[in-house]
C-alpha cells in the first residue's frame, strides 16, 4: 500500500446502515487477506480473513469480498453501529507468515 | 488469555537521544514481529523473528535500529540516535509459528523534538 499521508480516506454512515470499504491489492501471489481495525491508541485488531482461492466469506456482521481479476477486496459490515468507528486496514498475506498493509480507510458512524 | 504486552505506552524524547521498547508476546507464539505505523498509513513490518532468531530485517534501519529476543520470548527494540522522522506508533505482533494470524499489542507512541 502507498501512504497517504495524515488524510485517510473516510467514510461516513449512518448508524444502522451497511458499510463497504474497499481495498486494492497488488501481490498476486497472496495467500490470504486480512481485514484489521484499529481503534484510536490501540493496535490493529484482526476481524476477518479470506483465503486467496475464495471469492467469499462470511462473520459475524461482517463480509469479505475478493475479485483477483481486479486484485480487489471488499469488507461489507451490516447494520453499522457506533463500536464500528475505527481505521480498518486491509493486509495481504504473503511467504505464510508476513503481512503487507494496505491504506487504511477510516470509518465513522453518526446516530 | 493475555494478549501482547507492550511498555511503555508514550515516549518522548528529543532528537540524537535513544530509546528502548520492550514487548511480551502472547504465551506460545514463536513468531513476534516489530512495525512501525508513521501516523496515517498502514503499519511497515520492521523486523521478525523465530524464537530467538532473526527471520527478516530487510526494513530495519540498522544504523540506527536494534532488537532482540535473546531466550525467545521478550523482545526488545531499541533506537540511538533518534530522529524526527523516527516519530511513530512502533506496534509488537506475535503469532503462532507459520501462521498469518498475527495479534497486536497496543503500541508505543514515541514522539521525537
Amino acid at each position: 500500500g502507498e501512504s497517504v499521508g495524515l488524510h485517510l480516506p473516510t467514510l461516513s454512515v449512518q448508524e444502522g446502515d451497511n458499510s463497504i470499504i474497499n481495498c486494492a491489492y497488488s501481490n498476486s501471489a497472496s495467500d490470504y487477506f486480512i481485514w484489521y481495525k484499529q481503534e484510536s491508541g490501540k493496535g490493529p485488531q484482526f476481524i476477518i480473513d479470506i483465503r486467496s482461492n475464495m471469492d467469499k466469506r462470511q462473520g459475524q456482521r461482517v463480509t469479505v469480498l475478493l475479485n483477483k481479476t481486479v486484485k480487489h477486496l471488499s469488507l461489507q459490515i451490516a447494520a453499522t453501529q457506533p463500536g464500528d468507528s475505527a481505521v480498518y486496514f486491509c493486509a495481504e498475506n504473503i511467504n505464510t507468515d508476513k503481512l503487507i498493509f494496505g491504506t487504511g480507510t477510516r470509518l465513522q458512524v453518526f446516530p | 488469555e493475555a494478549g501482547v504486552a507492550q511498555s511503555p505506552r508514550y515516549k518522548i524524547i528529543e532528537k540524537r537521544q535513544s530509546v528502548a521498547f520492550w514487548c511480551n508476546p502472547i504465551s506460545g507464539h514463536a513468531t513476534l514481529y516489530w512495525y512501525q505505523q508513521i501516523l496515517g498509513q498502514g503499519p511497515k513490518l520492521l523486523i521478525q523473528f523465530q524464537n530467538n532468531g532473526v527471520v527478516d530485517d530487510s526494513q530495519l534501519p540498522k544504523d540506527r535500529f536494534s532488537a532482540e529476543r535473546l531466550k525467545g520470548v521478550d523482545s526488545t527494540l531499541k533506537i540511538q540516535p533518534a530522529k524526527l522522522e523516527d516519530s511513530a506508533v512502533y506496534l509488537c505482533a506475535s503469532s503462532f509459528a507459520g501462521s498469518h494470524e498475527q495479534y497486536f499489542g497496543p503500541g508505543t507512541r514515541l514522539t521525537v523534538t
